[in-house]
């Protein structure tokens, strides 16, 4: 079955400063990898994906994110975060059912 | 092209009515899905259909029923409401599976069962 961990429920950064958000994943075959993005009271926004190839991926919105096999992650980074970058962000998996993983709520100090 | 769209936005009912919440796409995709957000728990998908005809249980399924009434429209029916039904609930789309499985997301149904 598959699944996945954030395993940071709630994180707070300075505007400016550097953002590594985690995910692993348990994935029988070759993952299809996800982030999203969801500002308050609205639905999920795509910020990027990985089906194969290059393993570091870039987004919307100045994100990244890299795919580690060895590690089973997929960690989301920005170099310099934005105010606006306030959200809760969630990893998933899956090729036809996504798994979501329980989402880390950032908080982005002035 | 408005994407996903989803109503009622707002919807209070007491324990044991019914409703239907109503999704529509204009994308032309073939997958259509409905999860459930209950917070610290991320989204859990409660039905879905992969195509036009075909209907199948996700992982919470219980009290719930849908519809795929074509290939723009997937309705989900709440029967008999419970309070454990409240939550906020998405319907989302997609092209199909494999590479093309970016879902797209409606705005949500904030539902609440007294």
């Amino acid at each position: 079955a598959q699944s996945v961990t954030q395993p940071d429920i709630h994180i707070t950064v300075s505007e400016g400063a550097s953002l590594e958000l985690r995910c692993n994943y348990s994935y029988g075959a070759t993952p299809y990898l996800f982030w999203y993005v969801q500002s308050p009271g609205q639905g999920l926004q795509l910020l990027l994906k990985y089906f194969s190839g290059d393993t570091l991926v870039q987004g919307i919105k100045g994100f990244e994110a890299e795919f580690k096999r060895s590690q089973s992650s997929f960690n989301l980074r920005k170099p310099s975060v934005h105010w606006s970058d306030a959200a809760e962000y969630f990893c998933a998996v899956g090729a036809g059912q996504l798994t979501f993983g329980s989402g880390t709520q950032l908080t982005v100090l002035p | 092209n408005a994407g996903v769209t989803q109503t009622p936005k707002f919807q209070v009912l007491k324990t044991g009515q019914s409703m239907t919440l109503q999704c529509a796409q204009d994308m032309n995709h073939n997958s259509m899905y409905w999860y459930r957000q209950d917070p610290g728990m991320g989204l859990r998908l409660i039905y879905y259909s992969a195509s036009e005809g075909t209907t199948d249980k996700g992982e919470v399924p219980n009290g719930y029923n849908v519809s795929r009434l074509n290939k723009r429209e997937f309705s989900l029916r709440l029967e008999s409401a419970a309070p454990s039904q409240t939550s906020v609930y998405f319907c989302a789309s997609s092209r199909t599976g494999g590479v093309y499985n970016e879902q797209f997301f409606g705005p949500g149904t904030r539902l609440t069962v007294l």
